[in-house]
Formats: C-alpha cells, sequence, structure tokens
C-alpha cells in the first residue's frame, strides 16, 4: 500500500499568517493526489486535485504544488474560517489512502 | 445541486450486518465511481471501497474485504454498502463520496456521514 506521510500533525497559526503543509507519498503517484479541509462535525471538501488545481469555489488563497512523491499545499494568508483539519491522499493506486492528518489551530 | 444522502447506520452488535445507502442527485450518476470513506471516532479517514460507473469492477481496503460489500443501481442512482461479520472497529462516520471522473482523482462530492456503532 502507498503510505502518505503529512506533517506537521498540528500547527498553531494566526489569521493573515501563510501556512504550508507537506504530504510525502511513499511511492510516485505521479498527480493522482487531492487536499481536502474538514471541519469538526461536518463531511470533508475537496480543495485542490490533481495537486495543484483548485477546485471551482475555492478561495485562490490555497494553492498546491507538487508532483511524484512531494507535495505541498500553501494557504497565503489564513482567514478564521480556514482552522480545520487538512487531509491529503492518493487515487494513484488502490488501496486510496488519505494521510494522518494536519490540525491547523489558532494561536 | 449535486447531493448525496446517506442513510442506514444504527447500532449493530458484534457479528451483525448492516446495509447502507447512499441516494445521488443532481449529476449523472452512471457516469462515475463512487466510494465509501469512514471515519472513527476522533480519527482521520479511510477508505473503504469503491466502484466503477458501471459497477463491473470493484476495489476494497484490506480491513473489510471478504466481510464488506459494495454495489450500485443506476436505475435508482444508489450506492450500497453491504457490511457483514461487523467489528467493534467498523465503528465510525460512513460517508459516500464522488469521484471526478470514472475513477477520477479526488472525491468533489461527499454525504453527510451516517454513524455505524458496532457494540454489545
Amino acid at each position: 500500500d502507498i503510505q502518505m506521510t503529512q506533517s506537521p500533525s498540528s500547527v498553531s497559526a494566526s489569521v493573515g499568517d501563510r501556512v504550508t503543509i507537506t504530504c510525502r507519498a511513499s511511492q510516485d503517484i505521479s498527480n493522482w493526489f487531492a487536499w481536502y479541509q474538514q471541519k469538526a462535525g461536518k463531511a470533508p471538501k475537496v480543495l485542490i486535485f490533481g495537486a495543484s488545481t483548485l477546485q471551482n469555489g475555492v478561495p485562490s488563497r490555497f494553492s498546491g504544488s507538487g508532483s511524484g512523491t512531494d507535495f505541498t499545499l500553501t494557504i497565503s494568508s489564513l482567514q478564521p474560517e480556514d482552522f480545520a483539519t487538512y487531509y491529503c491522499q492518493q487515487s494513484n493506486t488502490f488501496p486510496y489512502t488519505f494521510g494522518q492528518g494536519t490540525k491547523l489551530e489558532i494561536k | 445541486e449535486l447531493q448525496l444522502l446517506e442513510s442506514g447506520g444504527g447500532l449493530v452488535q458484534p457479528g451483525g450486518s448492516l446495509r447502507l445507502s447512499c441516494v445521488a442527485s443532481g449529476f449523472t450518476f452512471s457516469s462515475y465511481a463512487m466510494s465509501w470513506v469512514r471515519q472513527a471516532p476522533g480519527k482521520g479517514l479511510e477508505w473503504v471501497s469503491a466502484i466503477s460507473g458501471s459497477g463491473g469492477s470493484t476495489h476494497y481496503a484490506d480491513s473489510v474485504k471478504g466481510r464488506f460489500t459494495i454495489s450500485r443501481d443506476n436505475s435508482k442512482n444508489t450506492l450500497y454498502l453491504q457490511m457483514n461479520s461487523l467489528r467493534a472497529e467498523d465503528t465510525a462516520v460512513y460517508y459516500c463520496a464522488k469521484s471526478r471522473g470514472n475513477w477520477g482523482n479526488g472525491f468533489d462530492v461527499w454525504g453527510q456521514g451516517t454513524l455505524v456503532t458496532v457494540s454489545s
């Protein structure tokens, strides 16, 4: 199975900060990669697919980059509604796998 | 509006069975692969199973292989997950999710989730 490793597991930041979350795949997944945001008690919401394509309706302060094994999610200027848990996911090979999550908390 | 609505969750004893349903609306259901993803209380996301748009191809996580069966009825725009031989570790919120294409790249529509609790 392909292992997805996110870092950090948690991060504290302030409104207006720039935040970067990384995800590493245990083998090459090309760009079969997505980022999700999940708020407490809610279903996940896709932010980025194909490693770098912004889902319709997602604010442009979110961006994704990477290919192969190393991927990055950047939030350019944190807004209050961005405090949530973020997951990466590969869909290159079954079984699909998610990272363990990164909890973004208010400093 | 693209929408997925799950049902069928509840409390079941270890060794018991449950069938989850997910009704889709707002898109051509048969054109897209679908998956079930679960989340144990306080834990991360775990992909469980996927099925192609036609229903002819299925995939399972090792943790549920041989116990769970995914299926779909494209005439009813409905996805199913038959869960047998349930264990305490199957306790989770179960989400159905739509792939972006036949298999696609990521899940762009999610249901609200249905809670399955396995306990005596």
